[in-house]
């Protein structure tokens, strides 16, 4: 049962564009959120997260939007830069610090130049 | 600072065999977590420890064991290798009020 769902396992977005990762979880009980990004061979960097207080939270080029209700999530990439091109990872915790994170399986995001 | 080190960075094992994967960190993270992925699946949780001496099961802890003897280190000790441990494994370490910073992986293959 995948209580974290990328429906999207891949995205092609031109340089400069918008890019827009989706997410949905099941679990009513999240109440935190986190995006991950990874590039081969290397492990997830923490890139931005939300807690369900807010419904939108920016840092620099990303910006994420929590609909509660829908519990749905997406990652919004503008504009979108060649170095983007990785693996992004929704996950998701009950509350900010416990160590019981769920995981979507990923969307390979690809900027083309 | 070195992050979270991990080896080896690849293994091959015989069913039935063991070993362990080593995991350390040099930021004096009171927490750290073992992760494995699996093709089209999320990262998923194996054991957590919340600081020496401390451990606790995550979503698919069969199969493995861990203990938290010093705060730098946390291996993860696989008795009797299966196929279904075959997987690439990733540690994680973080402190309180932060997000996890995770180390590179090691791929393990079971045959």
């Amino acid at each position: 049962d995948q209580q974290v769902k990328q429906n999207s396992p891949s995205l092609s977005v031109q340089e400069g564009r918008i890019s827009i990762l989706n997410c949905d979880y099941t679990n009513s009980m999240f109440d935190y959120f986190l995006w991950y990004k990874k590039y081969p061979a290397e492990g997830p960097t923490f890139l931005i997260s939300i807690s369900s207080i807010k419904d939108k939270n920016e840092d620099g080029r990303f910006t994420v939007f929590l609909n509660k209700s829908a519990k749905h999530l997406s990652l919004h990439i503008v504009p979108s830069q060649p170095g983007d091109s990785a693996v992004y990872f929704c996950a998701a915790s009950e509350d900010f610090g416990n160590e019981k994170l769920t995981f979507g399986t990923g969307t390979r995001l690809t900027i083309i130049p | 600072n070195a992050g979270v080190t991990q080896t080896p960075k690849f293994q091959v094992l015989k069913t039935g065999q063991s070993m362990t994967l080593q995991c350390a960190q040099d930021m004096n993270h009171e927490y750290m977590s073992w992760y494995r992925q699996d093709p089209g699946m999320g990262l998923r949780l194996i054991h957590y420890s919340v600081g020496a001496g401390i451990t606790d099961q995550g979503e698919v802890p069969n199969g493995y064991n861990v203990s938290r003897s010093t705060t730098e280190d946390f291996p993860l000790r696989l008795l009797s290798a299966a196929p279904s441990q075959t997987s690439v494994y990733f540690c994680a370490s973080r402190a309180p009020g932060e997000t996890q910073y995770f180390g590179p992986g090691t791929r393990l293959l079971v045959l």
